[in-house]
């Protein structure tokens, strides 16, 4: 198994622009998460699905974050527009539903918004 | 919801020396509890799982701890290598739905 695939691994982008992250989760698992890493907070999660429905979104900064699932193999992490303070590494994160395992990362985008 | 926090923030430990991280967590309900760990660059990893039905889980040089009374559970890394260097984080989850509350993490430098 290719594992968790994340793209792209680095995008550098002007004040503004829309980004557009994605995630290609590990085939067979029904839950996925997306997380915010920074320094300063550590770990942030941001919104996760079950079954490509969305059950938590209350960790999504503002409304310029969006976020979707659109088949159990694809997701995206829109920002619209993007601003400086949006810059982080983005780790999006697979695991089977409905019993507690371990989630598998992928090696995450890093963001930078000048 | 469930709240974890880890302690040290950072550890040095000399190549051959034993580490422990703990953590504490505060949701009773907490049932599984993963250690992973994140090198520069690096997704974290899962390394290293415990559920609340055993007290204690080995594999190889790291092992981890529950003590569900105090609300806390420990990772031990024998005989350090400098490619433990890396940033830990344990997580603990309430379970049904999947969702993971995790630590802030530790970073672990290994001197040669």
């Amino acid at each position: 198994d290719a594992g968790v695939i994340q793209s792209p691994r680095h995008e550098v982008t002007e004040m503004g622009q829309e980004v557009t992250l994605r995630c290609k989760p590990i085939s067979g698992h029904n839950s996925l998460f997306w997380y915010r890493q920074t320094m300063m907070r550590g770990l942030e999660l941001l919104i996760y699905f079950n079954n490509n429905v969305p059950i938590d979104d209350s960790g999504m900064p503002e409304d310029r974050f969006s976020a979707k699932m659109p088949n159990a193999s694809f997701s995206t992490l829109k920002i619209q527009p993007s601003e400086p303070r949006d810059s982080a590494v983005y780790f999006c994160a697979s695991t089977p539903t409905g019993l507690n395992y371990g989630y598998t990362f992928g090696s995450g985008t890093r963001l930078t918004v000048v | 919801g469930e709240n974890v926090e880890q302690h040290p923030s950072t550890l040095s430990v000399q190549e051959g020396d034993s580490a422990v991280i703990k953590c504490t967590y505060s949701d009773s309900a907490s049932n599984y509890f993963p250690w992973y760990k994140q090198e520069l660059g690096k997704g974290p990893q899962l390394i290293i799982d415990i559920r609340s039905n055993v007290g204690e889980k080995k594999d190889q040089r790291i092992a981890v701890t529950l003590n569900k009374t105090a609300k806390h559970f420990s990772l031990h890394i024998t005989e350090t290598q400098p490619e433990d260097s890396a940033v830990y984080f344990c997580a603990a989850s309430p379970g049904g739905n999947n969702r993971l509350a995790f630590g802030k993490g530790n970073q672990v430098v290994v001197i040669p």
